[in-house]
């Protein structure tokens, strides 16, 4: 079973508007939630993190919240650019047994459009 | 070269052949990954390397044989694959087990007739 689950696979977006990708976890255990963003033949790369013990982090135009009773986070992304297409990751650090481990959504495409 | 770079990009093989996937980083780390991405999955953690040994292997088929000859360099062998195991396979480092921000490497998209 998905410990980090992204339902939505897509999301179409206007430029100049928010983009907001939502992430759902199921293991409370997690230490550090993580924002991933890959184009198209290049591997993903570090955007923004959140420690579990904060409930939002911003840097620049992105903004992730974490809500720990909803075992939910999401990334908003302000005002969105269509160089922000591309598909984002959402990640969760594990802790105890697996510490270290990255475990990985499936990842949102977002388009961005002119 | 800069960051995590992988060779080759893409490979074609038979169920028989034995092939290699090469990753080098030239970030200074000290932990390397292997990654595995198939259609609709998320990313799969294979195996992780600490300081040149290897610290997790996460239940993979032994036709998938990892190699860290160094610090710099990490290698895996593939042998009598299946068609299954076609996927995107990622390279990563960090700066120490553990640090969650790991840069990855472009990626081998591995294709197993």
């Amino acid at each position: 079973d998905q410990q980090v689950k992204q339902n939505s696979p897509s999301l179409s977006v206007q430029e100049g508007r928010i983009s907001i990708l939502n992430c759902d976890y199921t293991n409370s255990m997690f230490d550090y939630f993580l924002w991933y963003k890959k184009y198209p033949a290049e591997g993903p790369t570090f955007l923004i993190s959140i420690s579990s013990i904060k409930d939002k982090n911003e840097d620049g135009r992105f903004t992730v919240f974490l809500n720990k009773s909803a075992k939910h986070l999401s990334l908003h992304i302000v005002p969105s650019q269509p160089g922000d297409s591309a598909v984002y990751f959402c990640a969760a650090r594990g802790y105890g047994g697996s510490q270290g481990n990255l475990i990985f959504g499936k990842g949102t495409k977002l388009s961005v459009k002119p | 070269e800069t960051g995590v770079t992988q060779t080759p990009r893409h490979l074609v093989m038979g169920m028989t052949n034995k092939k290699s996937l090469k990753c080098e980083q030239h970030l200074g780390h000290n932990a390397m990954y292997w990654y595995k991405q198939s259609a609709k999955k998320p990313l799969e953690l294979m195996f992780v390397y600490s300081l040149e040994e290897r610290v997790e292997n996460n239940s993979v088929p032994s036709r998938f044989s990892p190699e860290c000859p160094n610090s710099s360099h990490l290698f895996l062998h593939l042998h009598t694959l299946q068609p299954e195991d076609s996927a995107l396979y990622l390279c990563a480092s960090s700066s120490s087990r553990g640090a969650y921000e790991q840069y990855f490497g472009p990626g081998t998209r591995l294709t197993v007739t």
